[in-house]
């Protein structure tokens, strides 16, 4: 299995709170991604890492922000936590980028409640 | 623009029986496809992937796939269902001229004892 933790993996959170997960990899692949996964629309691109401190959004990028100061390191946050953010969110890596033929290899996830 | 639609959201089958998966895509140039697995509260794991060489793509846990461009298709086969194979199935569609890649919504398998 690619070395990627996911933190926390389980989190509560009250509307209006910032919540920040992290996405930390063992790999030192240059591509980093975070989805989230709900039911009926299999997983969304949020945003996406090509290198340090290089980010870009995805099909869903409302309402997060990114960052990544170290190669192994992506941090998602959402600055101020709804209730339409209540989800799975999954942490990617890859050494090329979507786009091509290189697989993407999965954290195990982080479920998100926001009351 | 790219896109992929699995074709149906739940599969049953009984155990010891094939299973047929369907993945249709579209895509402006020479797309990649793949298919993940995810089993219940796992992440994704990368079952197989096409990538234009040969259309007939073998993966883990006996599943294969054909890529069938006059079809556009990308379904996923095996021959002989286990218990263990209950989980949720995604066709993913990469395109080297869009720089995204695609998920479809998925398809859960349920595997009848």
């Amino acid at each position: 299995d690619a070395g990627i933790t996911q933190s926390p993996r389980h989190k509560v959170t009250e509307t209006g709170t910032p919540v920040t997960l992290r996405c930390h990899q063992t790999e030192n692949h240059r591509y980093m991604y975070w989805y989230r996964q709900d039911p009926g629309h299999g997983l969304r691109l949020i945003h996406y890492s090509y290198g340090v401190k290089d980010t870009d959004k995805g099909e869903v990028s409302d309402g997060y922000s990114v960052s990544r100061s170290k190669t192994e390191d992506f941090l998602l946050t959402l600055e101020s936590a709804t209730s339409s953010q209540t989800s799975v969110y999954f942490c990617a890596i890859s050494e090329s980028p979507a786009g091509g033929t290189d697989t993407q290899y999965f954290g195990p996830g982080t479920r998100l409640t926001v009351l | 623009a790219q896109s992929v639609t699995q074709l149906d959201s739940h599969v049953s089958v009984s155990e010891g029986t094939p299973v047929l998966l369907r993945c249709n895509y579209s895509s402006s140039y020479s797309p990649s496809l793949f298919w993940y697995v995810q089993h219940p509260n796992k992440g994704l794991q990368l079952l197989l992937k096409y990538t234009s060489a040969a259309t007939l793509v073998k993966g883990i846990n006996g599943f294969e796939a054909e890529f069938k461009k006059s079809e556009t298709s990308f379904h996923l086969t095996k021959p002989s269902a286990h218990m263990s194979d209950a989980a949720e199935y995604f066709c993913v569609v990469s395109d080297r001229g869009d720089d995204k890649i695609i998920f479809g919504k998925g398809t859960r398998l349920h595997i009848l004892p």
